[in-house]
């Protein structure tokens, strides 16, 4: 997997709105793809596993599906809230390696 | 514990300089992992370090040297740099490094490196 794009590149919401960005990949070859966080000055943190095509995961306020067929996997945020502002990044995998997405800069403006 | 410490946060060196980065976890995890990161880039995989031996080198060039002593610790080794790899090198760990879907990594907060 050496072609994973991330859109919009950033994004600016008023807090509450609801939000999504889309990580799209080849679908050949696909193993899983990892969701993550990354807050300014912190490290990157994990949102979610994906594996299987249809999946839905949820934590909180955020959930994402996702399409191997196709090669894209959605993130949901649902109310955004200031805490919400980070870079959102997708790393698929093709099972030796996962390749980290350009990112979602998603700002969140109370 | 799932913290992954990396020092020192900050690193200014010279062209001529020999200087070492040092990541720690202690989740028992088997996989460790170099990243670079440049501004607005995502992390570019360096190196993977599994079962403390070097499984995969994305052609750095040898100016970075990686190092694994145990199963703990991983170093990267600087020596004659260049301005342009002045960035942010994150370490991360896994449980493993490939088969599990699961194998999330678990990041440092990097040190930003700038190379004058």
């Amino acid at each position: 997997i050496l072609n994973v794009e991330q859109s919009p590149q950033s994004l600016h919401v008023q807090e509450g709105d609801s939000t999504n960005f889309t990580c799209s990949f080849p679908s050949s070859n696909f193993y899983a793809l990892h969701w993550y966080r990354w807050e300014t000055a912190k490290s990157p943190e994990a949102l979610f596993v994906m594996t299987l095509n249809g999946d839905e995961k949820k934590k909180g306020r955020i959930s994402a599906t996702l399409n191997t067929k196709e090669g894209y996997s959605y993130l949901y945020i649902k109310g955004s809230q200031p805490e919400d502002s980070a870079t959102y990044l997708c790393a698929p995998g093709d099972g030796q390696n996962f390749v980290f997405g350009p990112g979602t800069r998603l700002s969140v403006l109370p | 514990d799932t913290e992954v410490t990396q020092t020192p946060k900050h690193l200014v060196m010279g062209m001529t300089n020999k200087k070492s980065l040092k990541c720690e976890q202690h989740m028992g995890h088997r996989a460790m992992y170099w990243y670079k990161q440049k501004a607005k880039k995502p992390p570019e995989l360096m190196f993977v370090y599994s079962y403390e031996k070097l499984s995969i080198n994305e052609s750095v060039p040898s100016r970075f040297s990686p190092e694994c002593p145990n199963s703990s610790l991983l170093n990267l080794h600087l020596h004659a740099l260049q301005p342009e790899d002045s960035a942010l090198y994150l370490c991360a760990s896994s449980q493993e490094h490939v088969g599990a879907a699961k194998n999330i990594q678990y990041f440092g907060a990097g040190t930003r490196l700038s190379v004058l």
